[in-house]
């Protein structure tokens, strides 16, 4: 199996800053890499798939990109809304695997 | 638009066969390309993913899983279904069903989960 690690595991922030979340992959996995939102007590949402391409009707401010082993997940400008738990995943085998997650919480 | 519903036992026994169904509504379970999945969280954790199936009956399992699993699809009722046999208190979780789609740039496929259920709990316990 693809092995997925996320860092940080938690990240404090402040409404407005820009965030960084990286996610790596045990092997090369291309672009095969999918970010998604967790709100407390909900259903993930998908945000970015293919490393970098925003889903439909998702904030502009959140952007990705890499490509082999290594990913990032980007937030500009914080909104109150973007306090969640995010999850990479790839899509490049099966079995798909995610990362562990890296909570946004305020700071 | 298309929603998806799981539905499922909420509390279960140990070595109990897990039943859970996913209802899709607002569409056709075999109106696109798409694969059928189930995954799930555990209290307090991250996601695991435990399987898909296609409309066809083509099926990946998690390997971690797979001597447990059965996956199905009715398209006469709309709904997909999975079976885990034998649970223990391992299998307490947050179940989700979900639709995987992809996006085609030239002979590469992306596929991305891009609609999900609600959830069921599951709770195993004697």
């Amino acid at each position: 199996d693809i092995q997925m690690t996320q860092s940080p595991s938690t990240l404090s922030a402040s409404v407005g800053d820009r965030v960084t979340i990286t996610c790596r992959a045990s092997q090369s996995i291309g672009t095969y890499l999918n970010w998604y939102q967790q709100k407390a007590g909900k259903a993930p949402e998908l945000l970015i798939y293919s490393a970098s391409t925003l889903q439909s009707g998702v904030p502009s401010r959140f952007s990705g990109s890499g490509s082999g082993t290594d990913f990032t997940l980007t937030i500009n400008s914080l909104q109150p809304e973007d306090f969640a738990t995010y999850y990479c995943q790839q899509s490049y085998n099966n079995p798909r695997t995610f990362g562990p997650g890296t909570k946004v919480d305020m700071k | 638009q298309v929603q998806l519903q799981e539905s499922g036992p909420g509390l279960m026994k140990p070595l109990e066969t897990l039943s859970l169904t996913c209802s899709v509504s607002g569409g056709s379970i075999s109106g696109g390309d798409y694969y059928w999945t189930w995954i799930r969280q555990p209290a307090g954790q991250g996601l695991e993913w435990i399987g898909r199936i296609y409309t066809s009956g083509r099926t990946n399992y998690n390997p971690s899983l797979q001597s447990r699993l059965i996956m199905s699809v009715d398209t006469s009722k709309n709904h997909f279904s999975l079976k885990m046999r034998s649970v223990t208190a391992a299998d307490t979780a947050v179940y989700y069903c979900a639709r995987a789609t992809f996006y085609r740039s030239g002979n590469d496929y992306y596929w991305y989960l891009d609609l999900w259920g609600r959830g069921t709990l599951v709770t195993v316990s004697s």
